[in-house]
């Protein structure tokens, strides 16, 4: 069974700095998606960007960039010039190629300071 | 495009009782997940619907169970309510199933069971 590790509850960044969140994953499997989701006080789940396992590259969008390392199975998210409206919890997720379930971590709760 | 609608957005069960709860993908989706999320489990896959059909099942008791229409749309049953199947339930919504289909969360039901 796939695993999905976060291992930093709760991160603080003031505003305008970089933060990095963690992510660790354990699977056999060679073909699998990996996301990062936001989930703010609204509760909607929102999708912040999204890896797939046979690319080298590492995705980005905006503000958000992931440091995928695949033998190594981790998955960080780099947040560059934080803003308040990034301020939310974060969950890292797995997810097979073949399927739609979604594995998700324990989530890291992100504050930014003014 | 309207986004998932998920209804009611909360509920108060007492024990014992059962309570049906509703998932209005997006327009021309045809995947329909459904996740629970509490603060001691975190976010736990429940089960997938394809195509009207169960296509994959996470470890929750037989009180559990769903089922997807025609026009896609799911519903999900909780029988025998337990003070612990007090939590938010999400809805997430694809066009098709793997190939990194991007799922589409709801804003979620709140459950609380007394």
């Amino acid at each position: 069974a796939q695993t999905v590790t976060q291992s930093q509850p709760e991160m603080s960044v003031q505003e305008a700095e970089t933060v990095t969140l963690s992510c660790t994953y354990d699977t056999s499997e060679s073909d699998y998606y990996l996301f990062w989701y936001k989930q703010p006080p609204s509760r909607q789940m929102i999708l912040v960007i999204r890896q797939e396992a046979y690319k080298q590259q590492n995705a980005t969008e905006n503000r958000f960039s992931v440091n995928f390392q695949k033998a190594a199975k981790s998955f960080s998210l780099k947040i560059s010039d934080s803003q308040l409206g990034d301020a939310a919890m974060y969950f890292c997720a797995y997810r097979s190629a073949y399927g739609n379930k979604l594995v998700f971590g324990a989530g890291t709760i992100l504050r930014v300071k003014s | 495009k309207a986004g998932v609608t998920q209804t009611p957005r909360y509920l108060i069960k007492t024990r014992g009782q059962q309570v049906t709860l509703s998932c209005s993908p997006i327009s021309g989706h045809r995947s329909v997940s459904w996740y629970q999320q509490t603060p001691g489990q975190g976010l736990q896959f429940l089960f997938e619907y394809f195509s009207e059909t169960q296509r994959n099942k996470g470890n929750f008791p037989g009180r559990f169970s769903g089922r997807q229409f025609s026009n896609s749309r799911s519903e999900m049953n909780v029988s025998t309510l337990e003070l612990g199947d007090s939590a938010l339930y999400l809805c997430a919504s694809s066009l098709t199933r793997g190939q990194g289909s991007p799922l589409h969360f709801g804003n979620g039901t709140r459950l609380t069971v007394t």
